[in-house]
């Protein structure tokens, strides 16, 4: 089963408004990373918060973590129409390994409009 | 600096052939990971090399498989191509393991079987 799950699945705002997504997971974790896909393209990375950070900030984006639920949320802010794009959140299983797969959720898929 | 480079962009191949894709990471990154996307189980981990040696593989049949070069260029091969393996691989690469931290993604190659 999927490690990292987002909801909602899609999402549609006006530019200016916030997006929030969020991200859920089932095992211990030594961080979560976010990454944002434009339509058929390469996944770029947006933001990694290691299991003992609560929040981070990175530009217009700010991501939470709760290792108590099992959560994440990414929020844009002032959204622009060049973020529309697909958005991942991104675990790996904490085993003491450097190497392994990141397992993604399904994703997000944000839309924002002119 | 130049980014992680993927070739071919597109092929298109036929039931029951084999595929070489190729990934060159960014200079200096000797971690190279592979990635399936297809929108029905959307990114699913397929391998991870670092140093030339595969350090975790990923559900997939025998047919998929992969190598890394002294120069941390790697290639995946897919063999007896099946309708189910038409999707876009992408191919990741790291400093010192996915685990670890920012992955770098390439644009992908899109391949779809007939």
């Amino acid at each position: 089963s999927q490690q990292g799950e987002e909801d909602p699945q899609a999402l549609s705002i006006q530019e200016g408004e916030n997006a929030t997504m969020n991200c859920s997971y089932k095992t211990s974790i030594n961080n979560l990373q976010w990454y944002r896909q434009n339509s058929g393209r390469g996944l770029v990375h947006l933001i990694l918060i290691r299991s003992n950070e609560r929040e981070k900030h990175s530009g217009r984006l700010r991501v939470t973590l709760d290792t108590s639920k099992k959560s994440s949320s990414l929020l844009i802010t002032a959204s622009r129409a060049a973020d529309t794009a697909s958005y991942f959140c991104a675990t790996g299983d904490a085993g003491g390994t450097s190497y392994g797969k990141l397992t993604f959720g399904q994703g997000t898929i944000l839309t924002v409009h002119p | 600096k130049a980014g992680v480079t993927q070739t071919p962009r597109y092929l298109i191949k036929t039931r029951g052939q084999q595929v070489t894709l190729s990934c060159s990471p960014i200079s200096g990154h000797r971690s190279v990971s592979w990635y399936q996307q297809t929108p029905g189980q959307g990114l699913q981990f397929l391998f991870e090399y670092f140093s030339e040696t595969q350090r975790n593989k990923g559900n997939f049949p025998g047919r998929f498989s992969g190598r890394q070069f002294s120069n941390s260029r790697s290639e995946m091969n897919v063999s007896t191509l099946e309708l189910g393996d038409s999707a876009l691989y992408l191919c990741a690469s790291s400093l010192q393991g996915s685990l670890t931290g920012e992955l770098f993604f390439g644009e992908g190659s899109r391949l779809t079987v007939l």
